[in-house]
């Protein structure tokens, strides 16, 4: 049973674009809500994270929203660039010890 | 200060061998936890360790597979007798604290049992 689910599979997106990717889950224990970024041959690396008392995070190019009503949390990509090609993984803990991620999201951008 | 450091990166062995994997943790982290990856899924947790003691086995498969993590070394993960579908990336991930909600993942090892 996955615990998170994620969409889209497979993402392209020109070159100052934006990239968005969705995230829903089941089960509301959960209390942390992150987004890694992976590069081929390399571990994943956290990109930003929140936690359900707020709807929106922004690090610089990247913003998480959650809605907690619907159970879902998405990630924005603004001004995406080539150098933001990577698989991205939602992920969802409920007590920092054992996350539950989705199944990646392989995002290309195009120059 | 080095990162997550596992090894070997690439691991192939044929079928019905033992594959030993290793996970030396970030200086100053004594939880470790290893997920594994198959192939266009994301990760699944395994097991979660402390020095010395298991904490959470629930993602371990009931057979062939064990961690350890002792008191001097790296912690490390061994799956006997394997077979084809054990392929996969292994990664390693430790934090400083119990429920710091902070991990750092290595590199991975890539088994591949042919």
């Amino acid at each position: 049973q996955q615990q998170v689910k994620q969409s889209p599979q497979s993402l392209i997106v020109q070159k100052g674009g934006i990239s968005i990717i969705n995230c829903a889950y089941e089960n509301t224990a959960f209390d942390y809500f992150p987004w890694y970024q992976q590069f081929p041959g390399k571990g994943p690396a956290l990109l930003i994270a929140i936690r359900p008392d707020v709807s929106e995070k922004k690090e610089g190019r990247f913003t998480i929203s959650f809605n907690k009503s619907a159970k879902q949390f998405s990630l924005h990509i603004m001004d995406s660039q080539p150098g933001d090609s990577a698989t991205y993984f939602c992920a969802a803990s409920k007590n920092g010890n054992q996350f539950y991620f989705g199944t990646g999201t392989s995002l290309t951008v195009i120059p | 200060n080095a990162g997550v450091m596992q090894n070997p990166r690439h691991l192939v062995r044929r079928r019905g061998q033992e594959a030993r994997l290793r996970c030396s943790p970030m200086k100053g982290h004594s939880h470790v936890y290893w997920y594994r990856q198959l192939p266009e899924e994301g990760l699944k947790f395994m097991v979660y360790l402390q020095k010395e003691n298991i904490i959470d086995e629930s993602g371990m498969p009931k057979e062939r597979f064990s961690a350890e993590f002792p008191k001097e070394g790296p912690s490390i993960l061994r799956i006997q007798q394997v077979v084809r579908g054990d392929s996969a990336a292994y990664f390693c991930a430790s934090s400083p604290l119990r429920d710091s909600y902070g991990y750092t993942f290595g590199s991975g090892t890539r088994l591949t049992v042919v």
